[in-house]
């Protein structure tokens, strides 16, 4: 199917695990961008690339590592989940950037017990 | 410090009559505007967009205006429709090669029947 998905939709993890959350695109895009929604904060940006092998720092990058070795993926780990981290995670691609359209997928919502 | 602030959290309008929302933003350097809606359990989707030379851009029943003096962001919605009950996120892109978008808190409108 052509679009954005996230795997999982749903994870429960434990401080200090590492958990890695998937996002594919079929659009071959060449931007992708991950955010986290809280509750009180609207969409954050965590890390963004613009094209593979190229990632760079959003506003809350802290705690997070992100690669993109192909254009169609853009994984994002957490190395050491703390609590803090609970939220709800989008993945996003784009054609030209933040200043036209971008494709959410569905969110994968973390919780760091 | 907010860059983006979407001041009512909430809205309730009647079917058919006009919704309203609002953003205000701080730098008068930002270069374009996008509006995202969301549902619940879903990924924002794009709406529209207007960049920083416009003063207005319409699509349908939704236009979105741009007063650069006042620093000041709306999204008419003409007639509103129960589908349209969503959260609405109004973002801002710097421009000048950034690839950042900066979310407001969102206003979820609720389009009563």
């Amino acid at each position: 199917d052509a679009g954005i998905t996230q795997s999982p939709r749903y994870k429960i993890t434990e401080t200090g695990r590492q958990v890695t959350l998937m996002c594919h695109q079929t659009w071959s895009h060449s931007y992708m961008f991950w955010y986290r929604q809280d509750l009180g904060h609207g969409l954050r940006l965590i890390y963004y690339s613009a094209a593979a092998d190229i990632t760079d720092k959003g506003e809350v990058p802290d705690g997070y590592v992100v690669s993109r070795s192909k254009t169609e993926n853009f994984p994002l780990t957490l190395e050491s989940a703390t609590r803090s981290q609970t939220s709800v995670y989008f993945c996003a691609s784009s054609e030209q950037g933040a200043n036209t359209e971008a494709f959410f997928g569905q969110g994968t919502r973390l919780t760091v017990v | 410090d907010q860059q983006v602030k979407q001041n009512s959290p909430s809205l309730s309008v009647q079917e058919g009559r006009i919704s309203i929302l609002n953003c205000d933003y701080t730098n008068s350097m930002f270069d374009y505007f996008l509006w995202y809606k969301k549902y619940p359990a879903e990924g924002p989707t794009f709406l529209i967009s207007i960049s920083s030379i416009k003063d207005k851009n319409e699509d349908g029943r939704f236009t979105v205006f741009l007063n650069k003096s006042a620093k000041h962001l709306s999204l008419h919605i003409v007639p509103s429709q129960p589908g349209d009950s969503a959260v609405y996120f109004c973002a801002v892109e710097p421009g000048a090669g950034s690839y950042q978008l900066t979310f407001g808190k969102g206003t979820k409108l609720s389009v009563i029947p």
